[in-house]
């Protein structure tokens, strides 16, 4: 059983408006969360990390972590032709992280 | 900026034969991975070190071998390639513990023939 899910596998958003990613973990032993971002031909790049409950905002980017059910999200607040990318979800435990499948982001000028 | 160095950037090998990525990080990091990227599989590990000498297995390391020879140099060995094998491969570092950001490389896409 995979360990991270991502939906949707894919999202279409017109340039300036709100792109929401969803990620749901299998193990309550994780203990932090990390959004990655890969642009094509580059490798993935962290974006931001969580592992408090509640919001982390880095200015347009908000993740929210709610523990009691392994859910994180992440949302784009107006989006640019430059945050399309693939979105990966990751979760931590120790030294061993497990990604997601992935969440393929197109904004549309 | 930390820094991860993958080469050859591409290479193609047929059926059989053998082939080396090669891997460099010059971020002092203890910990280096080895992952492959397949479209709908997301990132998945082969093996990972936690430094010079030592290997521990992945989730995917079946055909794969594996060498940390220093700090900075990690390798990952197909001895008998089988097209199943064609990927995009990354290398990561990072440093040791649960709240560490993991550092790529820019990725070796490899083609079995």
């Amino acid at each position: 059983q995979q360990k991270v899910q991502q939906s949707p596998e894919s999202l279409s958003v017109p340039e300036g408006g709100m792109a929401s990613l969803n990620c749901t973990s299998s193990d309550r032993n994780f203990q932090y969360f990390w959004w990655y971002r890969q642009h094509s031909g580059e490798g993935p790049k962290a974006l931001m990390s969580i592992f408090s409950d509640g919001d982390k905002k880095e200015g347009r980017f908000t993740a929210h972590l709610n523990k009691a059910s392994l859910h994180v999200s992440l949302h784009i607040r107006d989006s640019q032709p430059s945050d399309s990318a693939l979105y990966f979800c990751a979760a931590q435990n120790n030294n061993r992280i497990f990604f997601g499948d992935g969440t393929q982001l197109v904004v549309k000028p | 900026e930390a820094a991860v160095t993958q080469s050859p950037r591409n290479k193609v090998t047929v059926t059989g034969g053998n082939v080396t990525l090669s891997c460099r990080q010059t971020n002092s990091h203890n910990y280096m991975y080895w992952y492959r990227q397949d479209t709908g599989h997301g990132l998945r590990l082969i093996h990972y070190s936690y430094g010079a000498g030592n290997l521990q297995i992945g989730d995917v390391p079946d055909g794969y071998k594996a060498t940390r020879t220093t700090q900075e140099d990690f390798f990952l060995l197909l001895e008998l390639a089988s097209p199943s094998q064609t990927s995009l491969y990354f290398c990561a570092s990072s440093e040791p513990g649960a709240y560490a950001e993991q550092f790529f490389g820019p990725g070796t896409r490899l083609t079995v023939l």
